[in-house]
């Protein structure tokens, strides 16, 4: 199985900074027959469900505000946050679809400093 | 609107079988891969199984194979996730969730339900 390593597991940035959460898989999930990185990033506020930002690591989920960006290839992946609202404040969660046993990173909580 | 409502959660003793339900509606449910995605209380997200648009392509993540089995009734816009042998470990709240339109067996997840919430205890 591709295990999932989030940094860091919580992290607390100002209103208005910027937010890095960081993704590791344990092998790559760049496919190489299509160029494409399978990996999804998710947000998840307090008693709802989760809600997909990115995914194919960098294409923007439709209404996801664009101050949510991703990056990277291979095995390592960057979400960043430009800066950072009041309503960001939630777990997020990395996922590979690479095999169809996908696995989830184990969440990075944002909160406000 | 697309929508996915779960149903059929509840207390279980361990050793027990319980069946949970998602109903689809606002899309075409019989051309998407669905799956179900599990939180334990407190803890992350975990993908638990997956079935193609037919029903005739299922995978399951390791802990919960030979006891729990994904199936759907596309008549009926309907996921079902059907537990045995229930364990403590399986406490948690059962997501539905559905793949992008096109997508194969590896995909991500596009829409969500909120979820029932399944407690194994005695």
């Amino acid at each position: 199985d591709i295990v999932m390593t989030q940094s860091p597991d919580s992290l607390a940035v100002s209103l208005g900074e910027r937010a890095t959460i960081n993704c590791k898989s344990s092998q790559s999930v760049l496919y190489t027959s299509n160029s494409k990185n399978y990996l999804a990033w998710y947000q998840q506020k307090p008693g709802q469900p989760p809600k997909v930002l990115i995914y194919w690591a960098s294409t923007r989920e439709s209404g996801v505000p664009d101050r949510f960006s991703g990056s990277g290839s291979g095995s390592d992946f960057t979400l960043t946050i430009s800066s950072l609202q009041a309503e960001d404040v939630a777990v997020y969660y990395c996922q590979q679809y690479l095999s169809p046993l996908s696995t989830f990173g184990q969440g990075t909580k944002l909160e406000i400093k | 609107e697309v929508q996915l409502v779960e149903s059929g959660g509840g207390l279980v003793q361990p050793g027990g079988s319980l069946g949970l339900s998602c109903a689809a509606s606002g899309f075409t449910f019989s051309t998407y891969w669905m799956s179900w995605v599990r939180q334990a209380p407190g803890k992350g997200l975990e993908w638990v199984a997956s079935i193609n648009q037919d029903g005739n392509e299922k995978y399951y993540v390791d802990s919960v194979k030979g006891r729990f089995t994904i199936s759907r009734d596309n008549s009926k816009n309907s996921l079902f996730l059907q537990m045995i042998s229930l364990r403590a470990e399986d406490t948690a709240v059962y997501y539905c969730a559905r793949a992008p339109y096109g997508s194969g067996s590896c995909y991500y997840m596009d829409v969500w339900g909120k979820g029932t919430t399944v407690t194994v205890s005695s």
